[in-house]
């Protein structure tokens, strides 16, 4: 009964450096979701995938790109980390409503 | 764009109080509305979901209202208990366009005390 499963929990990366956060689903939901959660921001969504293979830009998608490897996985990578990229990650899945979110990754850049 | 504002952003109560919690949004061309629980160091949980045709929808304690031409809801909590200290997020998701998006309000951190 894991639901969705984000690896890892948390991170400390340098600045520059590259990252790929894992995401991971066994509901067989088609959508997929990864947001990010800031302190007075509320959750904002980076990217979505409506299905194995498609991906749409969110709100906030610089500095990011996401994969989705299969219905289950969905990754999003940090390709050249900076400071304002410290923030706490959220994937969720879907087959519409309600959307199923993981325990997050916790991302500090320094 | 649409905007989502809960107040207020932090309430304490007593254990056994019935409470209420707001959500306001700019845009009333939704498709529905969502309450969703987050606990410390967690992810967030969906608690209810109301269609844009509906005016509420219950679950055990919880009871959550819509009133789409007014641009609000608001979530009421019978007799509190201090397991329901959360923070509670709503989101809603416009209806056309890029239907697939949720917007989420800033949450208001309930505390209840023992």
């Amino acid at each position: 009964n894991a639901g969705v499963t984000q690896t890892p929990k948390f991170q400390v990366l340098k600045t520059g450096q590259s990252m790929t956060l894992q995401c991971a689903q066994d509901m067989n939901h088609n959508s997929m979701y990864w947001y990010r959660q800031d302190p007075g921001m509320g959750l904002r969504l980076i990217y979505y995938s409506a299905s194995e293979g498609t991906t749409d830009k969110g709100e906030v998608p610089n500095g990011y790109n996401v994969s989705r490897l299969n219905k289950r996985e969905f990754s999003l990578r940090l390709e050249s980390a900076a400071p304002s990229q410290t923030s706490v990650y959220f994937c969720a899945s879907s087959v519409l409503e309600p959307q199923h979110f993981g325990d997050g990754t916790r991302l500090s850049i320094l | 764009k649409q905007e989502v504002t809960q107040i207020p952003a932090a309430l304490s109560v007593p254990e056994g109080e019935n409470l209420v919690l707001n959500c306001s949004f700019t845009d009333s061309a939704i498709y529905n509305l969502q309450w969703f629980r987050q606990d410390p160091g967690k992810g967030l949980t969906s608690l209810l979901l109301i269609q844009s045709s509906q005016r509420e929808q219950t679950s055990g304690r919880l009871n959550a209202s819509l009133d789409k031409s007014s641009g609000r809801s608001t979530l009421y909590i019978a007799a509190s208990q201090p397991g329901d200290s959360a923070t509670y997020l709503c989101a809603v998701r416009n209806s056309g366009g890029s239907n697939y998006k949720l917007t989420f309000g800033k949450g208001t951190l309930l505390t209840v005390n023992p």
